[in-house]
Parts: structure tokens; sequence; C-alpha cells
């Protein structure tokens, strides 16, 4: 089973779309993460979710709004897709309750090309 | 300067070797410090956690952290070919701050 799942894996598109990548765990835990990894490996934090209440917004352009349906779901919309889009989009889970509030755990990642 | 820094490599030993992984970092808020490895085209695995200051080993690998000196290590015994793999620190300062602060990570290979 898997803890931190992502759809779809692979989104190629062109400059000016629209197009939304989802987000599940099955993990029980209470928040969730949005990261971007560019062509250089740099993993950022873009977004993150507690409870459904947004409580990390880093400084990322409006085009990408984040939803969280619920504790279990925080899904990605990214507006007018540009060029400097493209990269691998990590979600991520943790317990900040637990013991090691720290720890988490990655999906296998989104890779988005823009076109 | 950034907040972590970490060599990027990338770093080429031979299998049985000892590896030696390091960060360094500047904000002295900083108390919770894990490693990830990220094999390719895969999603980053924890692999040690660590709060505050001290070594903590898990088989092969132990993770050291010197917050005087701002300075973390995870050093690999006995390097596998399976090892290869980026390796990231991450690092957070807890409480209310959830958010963690990663290195760009090191590009490890280990040569059979």
């Amino acid at each position: 089973d898997t803890a931190v799942s992502q759809t779809p894996k692979y989104l190629v598109t062109q400059m000016g779309n629209d197009k939304s990548i989802k987000c599940e765990q099955n993990l029980g835990h209470d928040t969730m993460y949005w990261y971007k990894q560019d062509s250089k490996k740099f993993l950022k934090i873009m977004f993150s979710y507690n409870n459904k209440e947004l409580i990390i917004n880093e400084t990322v352009p409006n085009r990408f709004s984040p939803k969280s349906p619920d504790k279990a779901h925080l899904n990605l919309h990214i507006n007018s897709l540009e060029l400097g889009d493209s990269a691998v989009y990590f979600c991520a889970s943790s317990q900040l309750t637990g013991p090691l509030e720290e720890t988490q755990y990655f999906g296998p990642g989104t890779r988005l090309l823009v076109l | 300067q950034k907040e972590v820094e970490q060599d990027p490599g990338p770093l080429s030993v031979p299998e049985g070797a000892i590896v030696s992984l390091n960060c360094t970092y500047s904000n002295s808020a900083f108390q919770y410090f894990m490693w990830y490895r990220q094999y390719s085209r895969k999603g980053p695995e924890l692999l040690m956690y660590t709060y505050s200051s001290g070594n903590k080993e898990d088989g092969r690998f132990t993770a050291q952290v010197d917050k005087s000196s701002k300075y973390i290590s995870l050093f690999i015994r006995d390097s596998q070919p399976s090892d290869s793999a980026t390796y990231l620190c991450a690092m957070s300062s807890g409480g209310s701050n959830y958010k963690l602060t990663f290195g760009k990570g090191t590009l490890l290979t280990v040569n059979p």
C-alpha cells in the first residue's frame, strides 16, 4: 500500500494551460505539504496544510493554488503555466502531534514539463 | 548566505569505503536534523532523525550533530552500490514552525 500517492506521475503541457496535481496520504497524518524540486535537485517548500488549514505559504506566484478537501488530500492547481514551472513536484505528509513530529513522508513526485 | 549549505558533489567511492556527508547551517534556531535519501526518479525517504546535538547510529549509518559549530554529518560504513543516491540534509526549528529547510543534496555513487 502506497503511503503518499500522487497523480499524475508525468505531466507534459503547453504554456498558458491550467493543470492540477492530486495527492493522497493513507497514514492518518494531520499535515500535508507541497514541495518543488528544480533541475538542480533543490527541494523547496511551497505550501503546508494542517487539518485543512493553510499554515505555510512561501513566496509562490498566485498562479499556484493549493486545496485541501480533507486531511488525507492536498491538491495543487496551477494556472497559466510558464516554462519556469517545469520541475518535479513532491507531496509530503507528517503527524505534528506524534513523537517524530518533524518526520515527513514523501510521495513519488509529479514530473511537470511545460513546453 | 544560504540557510543550509551542502556540497552537491558528485562523490564517487569504491564499495566498502566509509562515506562522510556534511551540511552547515546558519540558523541557530534549528534543533531537528534529518537526513533523507533520494534514489533517481523517486521521492526522498527519511534515513536518520536527530534532535539537538549528539550522535545517532542505525546499522551502517551514523548521524552527528554539532550545534556549536552548526555542522551536521552522515557517515556510511561499508558502503554498498545500493547506497548510490542523492543524500539531502534537512532541518527545522520545530515548535509552531513546521517548515523543513533542505540542503541541495549530495549525489553519491558507490562503485562495485
